[in-house]
């Protein structure tokens, strides 16, 4: 069956140091997209693909950067990794601007 | 600027009773409306969604309502199960040109058996 999956699941960090949240999709979705999800916030947008070599911006992206080399994988880079970070990650995708599938999450805690 | 805004931020609901949840947006493009179920420790899940030519769209017992005037939304849930208890967001996005989903907080609904 078709999925999404994040890796890893856990992940405890240092401030400063690089850390990068895999996101692999199978459905061959063009759109992928990253958020994070923080008490009181919801989820906001980090970072979006419309397909390979494309990224985008969202919301809350500063610190954060994305690269698109293929159509299943869009990781998630933190450049320094920060206490401000720590959050639960989430990693979506779809076709066409419809329904998002959303991955399990990534709880980063940056200590 | 937040432009999807969510109500109430949490609500205690009675077995059987009727949950209702509310969202206003502020951008006229928006064209897809979409609810989404989370249950901890997991990713949200398409729950119903609605485009703003309908005023109405119903599925089982969740409900959409739509006011294209008042830029308002709201999800109802009908004969509330405990099995309902979830946090629900709201969202919108442009659908045709492919953009990201804006989010509302979020709603924790507890339905107490």
């Amino acid at each position: 069956d078709a999925e999404i999956t994040q890796s890893p699941r856990h992940k405890i960090t240092e401030t400063g140091r690089q850390v990068t949240l895999a996101c692999h999709q199978t459905w061959n979705h063009n759109n992928m997209f990253w958020y994070r999800q923080d008490l009181g916030h919801g989820l906001r947008l980090i970072h979006y693909s419309y397909g390979v070599q494309d990224t985008n911006k969202g919301e809350v992206s500063d610190g954060y950067s994305v690269s698109r080399s293929n159509t299943e994988d869009l990781p998630l880079t933190l450049e320094s990794a920060a206490s401000s970070q720590t959050s639960v990650y989430f990693c979506a995708s779809s076709e066409h601007g419809y329904e998002q599938y959303f991955g399990p999450g990534t709880r980063l805690t940056v200590t | 600027q937040q432009q999807v805004k969510q109500s109430p931020q949490s609500l205690i609901v009675q077995k059987g009773g009727i949950s209702i949840i509310n969202c206003a947006y502020e951008n006229t493009a928006f064209d897809y409306f979409p609810w989404y179920q989370q249950f901890p420790g997991k990713g949200p899940a398409l729950l119903i969604a609605i485009r703003p030519d309908v005023s109405e769209k119903k599925e089982g017992r969740f409900t959409i309502s739509f006011n294209k005037s008042a830029k308002q939304f709201s999800l109802h849930i009908m004969d509330s199960q405990p099995g309902d208890s979830a946090t629900y967001f709201c969202a919108a996005s442009k659908s045709l040109s492919g953009t990201a989903l804006i989010f509302g907080k979020g709603t924790t609904l507890s339905v107490s058996s």
